[in-house]
């Protein structure tokens, strides 16, 4: 079947700017991470999401990082006004509820000039 | 609080050689441990994982890593390296309930030689 799909692949973007990031789970998983791959800090959690349970947001750097998910499928990482340190592949996976292994994703690479 | 140290960001071994890429954790509960491989430009795939059942764990393209509690180890082991193996090899801990998060290490570049 269908993976974790993520969109756009490649995303450059200019200081400042507002960037989405798109990740489709797997058809049925109810979980859904996000991480961040980047070379100075490697992979880093960043947000949670399980059902209807508030989200996990305790790897999120700062405010300006948001994760949103809709109807219990999609979800949207949002970075408001763009750092050059926000370069960084960025990867959702998702798993079955109260389950520990997580499929990821192809990821997006961001790059911020 | 959890955490993974991986000893070598870049391994080489030479082809049909032992591949021993290691792992130590330190975790406040018994953790689940997971060995992920990521190829250039893909995501990361899961090899193998130890979740609290036998401590020898077998995976996919004939890795296999042995959890040990007194050394705090999960190193991953192949008898006889292929080229196909060169990728970038992760391992990550996670809690054995809640939300599975996984602290990663930073992984190892395993290089193989012909």
């Amino acid at each position: 079947g269908a993976g974790v799909s993520q969109s756009p692949s490649n995303k450059v973007t200019e200081k400042g700017k507002d960037v989405e990031l798109r990740c489709d789970p797997i058809s049925g998983h109810t979980a859904l991470y996000w991480y961040r791959q980047s070379l100075g800090q490697g992979l880093e959690f960043l947000i949670y999401f399980q059902g209807n349970s508030a989200p996990d947001k305790s790897g999120l750097p700062s405010d300006r990082f948001s994760a949103e998910r809709t109807g219990g499928s999609v979800s949207t990482l949002t970075i408001q006004r763009t750092q050059q340190e926000d370069s960084a592949v960025y990867l959702c996976a998702s798993s079955l509820p109260q389950v520990d292994t997580q499929y990821f994703g192809p990821g997006t690479r961001l790059t911020v000039l | 609080a959890q955490s993974v140290t991986q000893l070598g960001s870049h391994v080489s071994v030479s082809e049909g050689a032992l591949v021993l890429l290691r792992c130590n954790y330190s975790s406040s509960v018994p953790p689940y441990l997971f060995w992920y491989v990521q190829y250039p430009n893909q995501g990361l795939q899961l090899l193998l994982k130890y979740t609290s059942a036998a401590t020898l764990v077998k995976g996919i393209n004939g890795f296999e890593a042995e959890f040990k509690k007194s050394e705090t180890s999960f190193h991953l082991t192949k008898p006889s390296a292929h080229m196909s193996d060169a990728a970038e090899y992760f391992c990550a801990v996670s809690r054995p309930s809640g939300t599975y998060k996984y602290i990663f290490g930073t992984g190892t570049r395993l290089k193989v030689l012909a």
